[in-house]
């Protein structure tokens, strides 16, 4: 019964590969986002998604596509990983927009060699 | 653009001491005000919310207060326990899709 769930945990890959994070939520939120935490265990927002609507994308290349096929849904492509791709990336979810309680995920560790 | 700080980045007590984490911004108009808690390798745990029109909320042993005209926020914790150990995260709801998040302190409560 995870509220928002990620998959996969561990993500270990080489300079260059193309690769995808899944999320899932089953609190029924309208709202879900990405976001990097760096070495540092700074946390920054990378995208914001309503209704399966792209809302805000902050300055992210390009090499990543977030996709919605649903409201419970929002994954994250990442193409030509490059070395300071390496982060932990948490998807979370919330009712309103940021007006409610953000829920997150247990993150997804990516590490780039 | 809004900016949010927490101090101290780091912080240890002994175990029973009630203690006070700040976290400023620098943008006072935010929707609201976010507490978090991070476990080592583990998500974010939401503490309390406060609203833009509220003052404070309590939870347990925890009591948040927001003073949007200072562009502050504390959160303090009532007679700390060794399980209260970890990283404290404030959130601000900056826009109506965005949270710009702080630099977090990290809690150590010895026994």
């Amino acid at each position: 019964d995870t509220a928002v769930s990620q998959t996969p945990k561990y993500l270990v890959t080489q300079m260059g590969n193309d690769k995808s994070i899944k999320c899932e939520q089953n609190l029924g939120h309208d709202t879900m986002y990405w976001y990097k935490q760096d070495s540092k265990k700074f946390l920054k927002i990378m995208f914001s998604y309503n209704n399966k609507e792209l809302i805000i994308n902050e300055t992210v290349p390009n090499r990543f596509s977030p996709k919605s096929p649903d409201k419970a849904h929002l994954n994250l492509h990442i193409n030509s990983l490059e070395l300071g791709d390496s982060a932990v990336y948490f998807c979370a979810s919330s009712q309103v927009a940021a007006q409610e309680t953000q829920y997150f995920g247990p993150g997804t560790r990516l590490l780039v060699l | 653009k809004q900016e949010v700080t927490q101090i101290p980045a780091a912080l240890s007590v002994p175990e029973g001491e009630n203690l006070v984490l700040n976290c400023s911004f620098t943008d006072s108009a935010i929707y609201n005000l976010q507490w978090f808690r991070q476990d080592p390798g583990k998500g974010l745990t939401s503490l309390l919310l406060i609203q833009s029109s509220q003052r404070e909320q309590t939870s347990g042993r925890l009591n948040a207060s927001l003073d949007k005209s200072s562009g502050r926020s504390t959160l303090y914790i009532a007679a700390s326990q060794p399980g209260d150990s970890a990283t404290y995260l404030c959130a601000v709801g900056s826009g109506t899709y965005k949270y710009i998040f702080g630099t977090g302190t990290r809690l150590k409560v010895l026994a």
